[in-house]
């Protein structure tokens, strides 16, 4: 089976550019999760996916990030335009169910806006 | 709100000498707890999880017991390897808002020498 899948690895971009991020779960996990991590900080929570809906978008940071999720089963991650502080490795995780159990984590993209 | 809160690091070691990576978390319910590795150029993957007080999650010789009286969740093996050179999370998943998305600790770079 394989496993969350994100691309690209690494992106380095121009501020006031545009970068468009893309995950791929595990087949058949309804359950897609964005979360973020600034340099040396906590992982956190961007937002959630049941399906092709949002469930919850409340970590998303500003309107300058919009997600979708298109037939329920990639997503994507659009950052426009990007700033500085957008820099961070950005990590997808899929699950088969909601609730108290782990989700599945990618390799994560690693953003850097100069 | 939940709050999880890892020992800072990094912490450097010799081979074979015996790991604590303190964690202790705020919640309002009854979370799961978890613990997440990143080996270097690779995506989070679980080490172990406990889903109630007084359970302990084992992995790769790691352990760690769920204590509900400290709200703790220490990381411990005894006896390190430099193939255990990663960054490891200690994260919960608490479902009272309605939400299950995870609340991660800052992470502490572990670096095992040989």
């Amino acid at each position: 089976e394989a496993g969350v899948t994100q691309f690209p690895s690494h992106s380095v971009i121009e501020k006031g550019q545009t970068v468009t991020l893309r995950c791929d779960p595990i087949s058949g996990h309804d359950n897609l999760y964005w979360y973020r991590r600034v340099m040396g900080k906590e992982i956190k929570f961007l937002l959630h996916f049941v399906k092709e809906s949002k469930q919850d978008e409340s970590g998303m940071p500003n309107n300058r990030f919009l997600a979708e999720r298109t037939g329920g089963t990639y997503s994507t991650l659009k950052v426009q335009p990007a700033e500085l502080e957008d820099s961070g490795v950005y990590f997808c995780a899929s699950s088969r169910t909601q609730g108290m159990t782990e989700a599945f984590f990618g390799q994560g993209t690693r953003l850097t806006v100069v | 709100g939940d709050s999880v809160t890892q020992m800072e690091g990094p912490v450097t070691l010799s081979e074979e000498a015996f790991l604590t990576i303190n964690c202790t978390y705020t919640a309002t319910g009854y979370p799961s707890l978890f613990w997440y590795v990143q080996y270097p150029g690779e995506g989070l993957q679980l080490l172990l999880k406990a889903t109630k007080a007084d359970d302990k999650g084992s992995n790769k010789g790691f352990e760690a017991t769920y204590r509900k009286e400290t709200t703790s969740f220490h990381l411990e093996k005894g006896s390190v390897q430099v193939s255990d050179s990663a960054v490891y999370f200690c994260a919960l998943i608490d479902g009272t808002s309605g939400t299950y998305k995870y609340i991660f600790g800052t992470g502490t770079r572990l670096k095992v020498l040989a």
